[in-house]
């Protein structure tokens, strides 16, 4: 079974300028999230969709929005980039949004995303 | 405040050997979902074990076992016989509560180094 697919792995952008990002998930896992990794702020999570439709949102400014689509994969688009925006960003898929605590997520190997 | 906190920014451990990767949590949800994950250069998040806030035992999963000590809020992980390959950064995270889906919360990590 293939793995949580992220592409590109490797980005850069000029500020100002705004950046897409993709993810697939695991075949038959229908919730998507993504998450900003930086060494000042470490983990955090960004958003999760779920049928199309986001469920759950960290605490980021609205330049950073997702979408999922009718076949699970998602994207997440920054607009407006700014330096501090440069950072590796991680998508995980489980089976859906309403799994029980005890089920774990299964990350990709993220995007770096380098502001410059 | 911190909900997870992880106080060893890193740690070196003779190959061969058992090392303990501290990690306490704080939550006031009696559900909730403590989970390790291991982070190699190449940057994707691997998932190693589970414990569950009413799981009576530790976990345990091959090598890896979880020491879960409830009334501290702790959840210390347990690698034995380190291998070169065990070298990574490690990070502790928690899911709140059920219907958290997609979110985890995690620590700022620990950085192993096993020397041969």
């Amino acid at each position: 079974k293939a793995g949580v697919t992220q592409t590109p792995r490797y980005l850069i952008k000029t500020r100002g300028q705004q950046v897409t990002l993709s993810c697939s998930p695991i075949s038959g896992h229908r919730s998507v999230s993504w998450y900003q990794q930086t060494p000042g702020q470490g983990l955090q999570f960004l958003f999760e969709y779920f049928s199309e439709t986001q469920r759950n949102k960290g605490n980021f400014p609205g330049r950073f929005s997702g979408r999922q689509f009718s076949n699970s994969r998602s994207e997440m688009n920054v607009s407006t980039l700014e330096l501090g925006d440069s950072a590796l960003y991680l998508c995980a898929s489980s089976l859906d949004h309403l799994s029980s605590y005890n089920s774990p997520l299964h990350f990709g190997n993220g995007t770096r995303l380098t502001v410059t | 405040a911190q909900k997870i906190t992880q106080t060893q920014p890193g740690m070196f451990v003779q190959e061969k050997e058992a090392v303990t990767l501290d990690c306490t949590y704080d939550t006031s949800d009696p559900s909730y979902g403590l989970f390790w994950y291991k982070q190699p250069s190449s940057g994707e998040m691997i998932f190693l074990i589970y414990q569950g806030s009413y799981d009576q035992q530790n976990a345990t999963e091959g090598r890896y076992s979880l020491n879960f000590q409830k009334a501290r809020k702790s959840a210390n992980l347990v690698i034995s016989a380190s291998q070169l390959g065990d070298s990574a950064m490690y990070f502790c995270a928690m899911r709140e509560g059920l219907n958290q889906g997609g979110k985890l919360i995690f620590g700022q990590g620990t950085e192993l180094s096993v020397k041969p």
